[in-house]
């Protein structure tokens, strides 16, 4: 079955970076296209970032354009997402979630992983 | 920025029918798809394309879309639904996406 595990979560300071890993495994990785999503505590879902099945194209968020870069290395089914000049309104847990193929709504998500700026 | 309306929280009683809406200028445009999320949880996809239910998923789940709102319908509710429920879009260029400010249903 589809299991997406994010990684690379933590305790930062504000202005610094980290890095999100998602492994990816029981389906063709390649061939879909991958999302990034956000929830603050108590708040209500964010979308982030989406990139293609090829990482060709990619589209962010206003709030994280110029700051999060979304990458993915299909070679090794893996998903990242690359989070520069954090702020303390980025705190959040980061899901990452694979796109359905047919509206860019997101069929199966991670667990998450939580980012305390 | 585009946005989504969903209503903060809906009412009903266990065995009665519950209706979440969504509303978005670009929604008689843009499929719209659901998504439950228990506390703790990832959200699960309970509804795509507007209408359809993605394997696994209760038929007493189902969505409807008129213009420019979708309609999220669960009937006769288990106590169990009572959770948290997002609808997702996209902005008129297909490009943007976003969720709606979420709906918490409470089974009284």
């Amino acid at each position: 079955q589809v299991q997406l595990v994010e990684s690379g979560g933590g305790v930062v300071q504000s202005g610094r970076s980290l890095r999100l890993s998602c492994a990816a495994s029981g389906f063709t990785f390649s061939a879909y296209h991958m999302h990034w999503v956000r929830q603050g505590p108590g708040k209500g879902l964010e979308w982030l970032a989406i990139i293609s099945y090829d990482g060709s194209d990619k589209n962010y968020a206003d709030s994280v354009k110029g700051r999060f870069t979304i990458s993915r290395d299909n070679s090794k089914n893996t998903l990242n997402l690359q989070m520069d000049g954090l702020r303390v309104e980025d705190t959040a847990v980061y899901y990452c979630a694979k796109d359905d193929g047919v509206t860019s709504g997101m069929d199966a998500w991670g667990h998450g992983t939580t980012v305390s700026v | 920025s585009y946005a989504l309306t969903q209503p903060p929280s809906v009412s009903v009683s266990p065995g009665q029918t519950a209706r979440i809406t969504c509303s978005g200028d670009a929604l008689a445009d843009q499929y719209v798809n659901w998504y439950q999320q228990r506390p703790g949880q990832a959200p699960v996809m309970v509804i795509y394309k507007d209408t359809e239910r993605p394997s696994g998923i209760p038929e007493r789940f189902s969505g409807s879309s008129s213009g420019t709102t979708v309609t999220l319908t669960i009937s006769g509710v288990l106590p169990e639904d009572e959770t948290d429920y997002y609808c997702q879009s996209a902005d008129n260029s297909g490009t943007d996406l976003v969720f709606g400010g979420g709906t918490k249903l409470t089974v009284l």
